[in-house]
């Protein structure tokens, strides 16, 4: 059974804040790395993706992957009260997705 | 380039009634997927499709699911009898599989389910 673990939350952060979020996973030949943001009552919206060991930063979001240690997070810098959402970490093996149960982050104005 | 689509967005059924929901890939997105995802949790995959065969069923509960993509592109989904417990939102996802593609899958608005 592959297993995407995410830290419990709820997360709240203040408006300004870096908000962190932690995923772990079990397989270790696991490929690639996502992470979505999903909106109440939305479906997931991609936001990040990660493939390689080290740091990848879009604008505010900065995704870290290390293999060695089965563990990708997400950085948030300067949080956004729309960026309260909850966070869906994706693991890819092979042809096949695994999702965790998501953080739910609350940034207060 | 237009995302997947889904219909209905919302569906009201009773029990031991049958249901179907359609999608749409995003254009040339050789693979697809439904997942169902319950209040609270993540989504869980129910099937996966590479072109129109099969690739992983192994989580559809087949005595009431079931699921087809004759042409490789659309696909239905149908639950007969519906239960409570069946009561989620239905996703689909595409992803391109391919050269120099990633592996990066996107979904579509999905399906609220409420099973009475």
């Amino acid at each position: 059974q592959k297993e995407v673990e995410q830290n419990s939350g709820p997360l709240s952060v203040p408006e300004g804040a870096i908000a962190s979020l932690n995923c772990t996973y079990s397989d270790r030949v696991s490929q690639s790395f996502f992470w979505y943001r999903q909106y109440s009552g939305k479906s997931p919206e991609l936001i990040m993706s990660i493939y390689s060991n080290g740091d990848k930063e879009d604008g505010r979001f900065t995704a870290q992957l290390n293999k060695a240690s089965q563990y990708v997070s997400l950085l948030i810098r300067d949080s956004q009260p729309s960026d309260s959402a909850t966070y869906l970490c994706a693991v890819n093996t092979g042809n096949q997705f695994y999702f965790g149960t998501g953080t739910s982050l609350t940034v207060i104005p | 380039e237009a995302g997947v689509a889904q219909s209905p967005r919302y569906k009201i059924i009773e029990k031991r009634q049958s249901v179907a929901f359609w999608c749409n890939p995003i254009s040339g997105h050789a693979t697809l997927y439904w997942y169902q995802q319950i209040l609270g949790q993540g989504p869980k995959l129910l099937i996966q499709f590479q072109n129109n065969g099969v690739v992983d069923d192994s989580q559809l509960p087949k005595d009431r699911f079931s699921a087809e993509r004759l042409k490789g592109v659309d696909s239905t989904l149908k639950i007969q009898p519906a239960k409570l417990e069946d009561s989620a939102v239905y996703l689909c996802a595409s992803r391109h599989t391919g050269h120099g593609s990633y592996n990066e899958q996107f979904f579509g608005p999905g399906t609220r389910l409420t099973v009475l």
